[in-house]
């Protein structure tokens, strides 16, 4: 088991660019996640998905858009990326269908926008 | 690998003595309290978890206790190990209004 897998590792963006993160969990969960963390912060909420073909609105999801693809995926994506969404970003999965605090988190995406 | 933040309170302790992580919460209404350990490069991971109907939780050398009263959680590690040097978030979830937020982060520095 891979657990959860996230591309790329790193990114460096323009701003104005476009550019979609990849998350994959091979542990048949239900629930997938999407956080980001900035210096100093904890964890903030972009979206989630409770199940496959559902998405709903975290904390922070402004300029950000999620697609449940499949169960395994879930993927985010940044249509104009500004230099405020350089951080780091966290996909997690969790075996229940609703937001659980079991959450399996990936290693992770740093993006910057110049 | 990913780096945790820069700017966090940061707890020193002695190998082999033990630390206590403290965190403040400010929904009422959550219903579990958890807290990850986030090592450099990496995820968090889930460590333990606590219901609020409950004010301690005992697992592998750690310990949540919970005081509703004051909306404090605290983590403590028995003998601490280089090992447990990560950054340590609590994070509340209120389940009825799907609401789960992570708190800032404690990094904690084990010295030989």
């Amino acid at each position: 088991n891979a657990g959860v897998t996230q591309t790329p590792k790193f990114q460096v963006l323009k701003t104005g660019q476009s550019m979609t993160l990849q998350c994959a969990q091979d542990m048949n969960h239900n629930s997938m996640y999407w956080y980001r963390q900035d210096p100093g912060m904890g964890l903030r909420l972009i979206y989630y998905s409770a199940s496959e073909g559902t998405t709903d609105k975290g904390e922070v999801p402004n300029g950000y858009n999620v697609s449940r693809l499949n169960k395994r995926e879930f993927s985010l994506r940044l249509e104009s990326a500004a230099p405020s969404q350089t951080s780091v970003y966290f996909c997690a999965s969790s075996p229940g269908q609703a937001i659980s605090y079991e959450q399996y988190f990936g290693p992770g995406t740093r993006l910057t926008v110049t | 690998g990913e780096s945790v933040g820069l700017h966090l309170p940061t707890l020193s302790v002695q190998e082999g003595d033990n630390s206590i992580i403290n965190c403040a919460y400010s929904n009422s209404a959550s219903d579990y309290f958890i807290w990850y350990k986030q090592e450099s490069g990496k995820g968090p991971q889930f460590i333990i978890d606590i219901r609020s109907n409950m004010d301690k939780r005992q697992g592998q050398r750690v310990t949540v206790l919970l005081n509703k009263t004051v909306k404090h959680l605290s983590l403590q590690i028995a003998a601490t190990q280089p090992g447990d040097s990560a950054v340590y978030f609590c994070a509340e979830i209120e389940v009825w209004g799907q609401n789960f937020v992570f708190g800032p982060g404690t990094r904690l520095s084990v010295l030989p």
